[in-house]
C-alpha cells in the first residue's frame, strides 16, 4: 500500500485568493492524480501529474486555474487559483504504483470552503 | 459518463452479508471491474478488482458473471464500519477511473 499525506486537511479562503494543496507519498510512484469532489457528488478527475512532464488536464479544467507541480516521484502540489465559492469542494490526491491494473490509493482530502 | 449502473442506496443488517450489484453491460474485453468505497469524510479506499474470475480478499468477494456484464460485491459479515458509498468502476490498462454516484450502503444494528 501507499501512505499519502495531504495538507492542509481543510481551509476557508477568501474569494480571489489562491490555495496550494500538497500531496506527499511515502514511496516513489509513477502516476499521481488530482480529483475534485463537490458536495454530494462523485469524484471528478482534474488532471494527471507525471514527474518530468506537464500535467494532463481533463476537459473542463485548465492549467491557469489549477496549476500542478510534480517535482519528484513522491510529491505533487495542486493550486486552486483566483477562487470563487464554486470552487468549494474536497480535493483529493491519488497515486498508483504502475499503470498496469493496480489499485489507486487516496489521501484524506482537502476540504476547501471559499467565502 | 460512468460505464456502470448501481442502485443509489441499500440497507443491510449488521452481521449479515451485504450484496452490492453493479451492471456494466458495455465492458470491453480488456477492462477490469474495480470496487472502492468511501467512508464519510475520508478518501476512497480500494476494495478489490477482477477481470473475469471471481476474486476474494480479506475485505470482500467479487463475483463476475460469465458474460462479464454484471458483478456483485459481497461483504460477508457487514459491520457498522462498513457503512459507506461503494463505487463500481470498469477500466482497462493505463486507464482513468470514471466515478459514478455509487451505492450508499447503510449497515443497521
Amino acid at each position: 500500500s501507499a501512505v499519502i499525506s495531504q495538507k492542509p486537511s481543510r481551509d476557508i479562503c477568501q474569494r480571489g485568493t489562491s490555495l496550494t494543496i500538497q500531496c506527499q507519498v511515502d514511496s516513489q510512484v509513477t502516476m499521481m492524480f488530482w480529483y475534485r469532489q463537490q458536495p454530494g457528488q462523485s469524484l471528478t478527475l482534474i488532471a494527471t501529474a507525471n514527474q518530468g512532464s506537464e500535467a494532463t488536464y481533463e476537459s473542463g479544467f485548465v492549467i491557469d486555474k489549477f496549476p500542478i507541480s510534480r517535482p519528484n516521484l513522491t510529491f505533487s502540489t495542486l493550486t486552486v487559483s483566483n477562487m470563487s465559492p464554486e470552487d468549494s469542494s474536497i480535493y483529493l490526491c491519488s497515486v498508483e504504483r504502475t499503470a498496469m491494473n493496480t489499485e489507486a490509493f487516496f489521501g484524506q482530502g482537502t476540504r476547501l470552503t471559499v467565502v | 459518463d460512468a460505464k456502470t449502473t448501481q442502485p443509489p442506496s441499500m440497507d443491510c443488517a449488521e452481521g449479515r452479508a451485504a450484496n452490492l450489484p453493479c451492471n456494466h453491460s458495455t465492458i470491453s474485453g480488456n477492462e477490469y471491474v474495480y470496487w472502492y468505497r468511501q467512508i464519510h469524510s475520508q478518501g476512497p479506499q480500494y476494495i478489490i478488482h477482477g477481470l473475469k474470475n471471481n476474486e476474494t480478499n480479506e475485505m470482500a468477494s467479487l463475483i463476475i458473471t460469465e458474460d462479464r456484464k454484471s458483478s456483485t460485491l459481497i461483504l460477508p459479515h457487514a459491520t457498522l464500519r462498513d457503512t459507506a458509498v461503494y463505487y463500481c468502476i470498469v477500466a482497462g490498462n493505463n486507464r482513468k477511473l470514471i466515478w459514478g454516484l455509487g451505492t450508499s450502503l447503510a449497515v443497521n444494528p
